[in-house]
């Protein structure tokens, strides 16, 4: 089981869109639609942001939104805020007996 | 509101095992919709799953980590806990413990996390 691949850091200016991808492979993000994506504001617990690779959970901002293609799945964050400067985290259900495997996060800064 | 609570000690010894404990309250732990894992950040890195367990008692582990965790649940408490042997330093972290989504595997519901640090 590897995690799957996240661009390390990606930047954005206030009211811009920033894409984060998330790559894994047939055995897990290529094979189920069941990609899930988490903000972590430093010292605090992630939030769920994205589950089931597109949909938001009662109240997450409508500016966040999922999607995937093939083995790649993505986050785009319409636009920025100030308060959405974090790390995000990709996670893919990878099987029945594995169950999850997390990216290993991306670092978003708000220019 | 579902709430979720690390314990345990917040020092372990190499090559001892480490014991933590996620009690549930607002909420049972025995409810057929969810899955209660744990989930470890070492300091300035990602995160990683450890472990699942369902209140059956059936459990998945991260094949990486499979040899050494252990993960029960205790239906009687609302608690849930794990157990991983022969620490070293690289499993100091923050360790937290959340709720799945059985329908979607999301982790909606998390604690707050505990630091647990490897050192004689």
């Amino acid at each position: 089981q590897s995690a799957l691949t996240q661009p390390a850091s990606v930047s954005g200016s206030p009211g811009q869109s920033i894409t984060i991808s998330c790559t894994g492979t047939s055995s897990d993000v290529g094979s189920y639609n069941l990609v899930s994506w988490y903000q972590q504001h430093p010292g605090k617990a992630p939030k769920l942001m994205i589950y089931e690779g597109s949909k938001r959970p009662s109240g997450v901002s409508n500016r966040f939104s999922g999607s995937k293609s093939g083995n790649t799945a993505s986050l785009t964050i319409s636009g920025l805020q100030a308060e959405d400067e974090a790390d995000y985290y990709c996670c893919s259900y990878a099987g029945s007996s594995t169950l999850e495997v997390f990216g290993g996060g991306t670092k978003l800064t708000v220019l | 509101q579902l709430q979720l609570q690390e314990s345990g000690p917040g020092l372990v010894k190499p090559s001892e095992t480490l014991s933590l404990t996620c009690t549930v309250s607002g909420g049972s732990i025995s409810s057929s919709s969810y899955y209660w894992g744990w989930i470890r950040q070492p300091p300035g890195k990602g995160l990683e799953w450890i472990g699942s367990i369902y209140y059956s008692g059936s459990t998945y582990y991260n094949p990486s980590l499979k040899s050494r965790v252990t993960i029960s649940v205790d239906t009687s408490k609302n608690q849930f806990s794990l157990k991983l042997s022969s620490v070293t330093a690289a499993d100091t972290a923050v360790y937290y413990c959340a709720r799945s989504d059985i329908s979607h595997y999301g982790m909606d519901v998390w604690g707050q996390g505990t630091t647990v640090t490897v050192s004689s």
